[in-house]
């Protein structure tokens, strides 16, 4: 059984940095395109970051370039989103997901409050 | 970027009635690449249709997908109590994904 298990998120302050993680099992993850999205309080979904499956391609939405960064260790099967500069308007659930043909397969979403 | 626009935002409707759901793109999108997820609170997404028609396992039949190029549909044919939710239509063909921005379908 494929599964995502998001961790990490919490309560930071405007500014702050906070790195999400998510442990992938049930399918070779080295195989996959990986990607996280969010979805702010009673808002629709955001992609955030894409990562090519080799780490050697990444693409983000405009308004988390060079703040956000994504990453991944095939070895460890571990999906990573390193926040810095964190504001207001980047709280949400974020989730982690894995695109294949066939559709996006989610996690459960780790919820980050950036808050004063 | 590829736009997703859905209409309508709200849609309420009784149980046993039809729900069509609309997804259009500011330009055309891959059918192999287009998807539709319902969603309901506290809940992560849910897959329902992949490839624009093709059903996601375990998904019932009354859920259907149609549509080609910059038009998609999301089709319920008799809704049962469960299916009031929020429904996304998603592209994910191209290195950067977007989403629409969503149709609630409500209890009238």
């Amino acid at each position: 059984e494929v599964q995502l298990v998001e961790s990490g998120g919490g309560l930071v302050q405007p500014g702050g940095s906070l790195r999400l993680s998510c442990a992938a099992s049930g399918f070779t993850f080295s195989s996959y395109w990986m990607s996280w999205v969010r979805q702010a309080p009673g808002k629709g979904l955001e992609w955030v970051a894409n990562i090519k499956q080799d780490g050697s391609e990444k693409y983000y939405v405009d308004s988390v370039k060079g703040r956000f960064t994504i990453s991944r260790d095939n070895a460890k099967n571990s999906l990573y989103l390193q926040m810095n500069s964190l504001r207001a308007e980047d709280t949400a659930v974020y989730y982690c997901a894995r695109a294949r043909v066939q559709g996006v397969t989610w996690g459960q979403g780790t919820l980050v409050t950036v808050s004063s | 970027e590829i736009v997703l626009t859905q209409s309508p935002g709200t849609l309420s409707l009784s149980p046993g009635e039809r729900a069509t759901l609309s997804c259009r793109a500011s330009q055309s999108v891959s059918s192999s690449y287009l998807a539709w997820y319902q969603q309901k609170p506290g809940q992560a997404p849910r897959l329902l249709i992949y490839g624009a028609s093709s059903r996601a396992t375990g998904i019932p039949d009354r859920f259907s997908g149609s549509g080609s190029g910059t038009d998609f549909t999301l089709t319920i044919s008799r809704l049962e109590p469960e299916d009031f939710a929020v429904y996304y239509c998603q592209q994910y063909g191209s290195s950067s994904w977007t989403f629409g921005q969503g149709t609630k379908v409500e209890i009238k």
